[in-house]
């Protein structure tokens, strides 16, 4: 079955510490990969996409996320965190059909 | 443009009872996903809807059943709740590219149901 993982259940970090979430994917065909945040008390949104192109793509607030395909992994990275970047962070995948989310990531950044 | 509206937003049924939840998509939007969303499970899909048809379903039972309307509009209905049919609900509206259906999804704030 189609699947996503996300490497971490929790991570804590310190403000200017750099972050990088795992996320890999078990479809072998064309995919569409997206990276949604879930701030506190407000509702998912996009951080980024990849649909074809550089794999190497960037989002707001300064995160960006790496494709690879050989590894089936779509990682996403910030090189300094903030305070406010804490929030539940979701990889998810859209094959052929329906988009399929990760289990998330919940981020803590300690001011 | 408007963002993707659920209501209620809140509501809190008892066991055996059944529910009803509605998603106004953003306009020009044409099809809707639904999800469920607990703390164990992460988001788990239940079905999606285009043109009022559905057109993909998850691993939900038959309890849980939705609908699209012509104006894009959808609803989802859980019957005889289950306590563990508490959880958050999300709607979401789809943004089709120039290919077809990017999957690029715009999320309402959720529809939280408590099953007591």
């Amino acid at each position: 079955a189609q699947s996503v993982s996300q490497h971490n259940h929790h991570v804590i970090l310190s403000e200017a510490a750099s972050l990088e979430l795992g996320c890999n994917y078990s479809y072998g065909g064309t995919v569409n990969l997206f990276w949604y945040v879930q701030y506190p008390g407000q509702h998912l949104q996009l951080l980024l996409k990849y649909f074809s192109g550089d794999p190497l793509v960037k989002g707001i607030k300064g995160f960006e996320a790496e494709f690879i395909k050989s590894k089936f992994s779509f990682n996403l990275r910030k090189p300094s965190v903030q305070w406010s970047d804490t929030a539940e962070y979701f990889c998810a995948v859209k094959p052929y059909d329906k988009v399929i989310f990760g289990p998330g990531t919940s981020l803590s950044v300690i001011p | 443009k408007a963002g993707v509206t659920q209501t209620p937003r809140y509501l809190i049924k008892t066991r055996g009872q059944q529910v009803t939840l509605s998603c106004s998509p953003i306009s020009g939007h044409r099809s809707v996903s639904w999800y469920q969303q607990t703390p164990g499970q992460g988001l788990q899909f239940l079905f999606e809807y285009f043109s009022e048809t559905q057109r993909n379903k998850g691993n939900f039972p038959g309890r849980f059943s939705g609908r699209q309307f012509s104006n894009s509009r959808s609803e989802m209905n859980v019957s005889t709740l289950e306590l563990g049919d508490s959880a958050l609900y999300l709607c979401a509206s789809i943004r089709t590219g120039g290919n077809g259906d990017t999957g690029e999804l715009f999320f309402g704030e959720g529809s939280r149901l408590t099953v007591l």
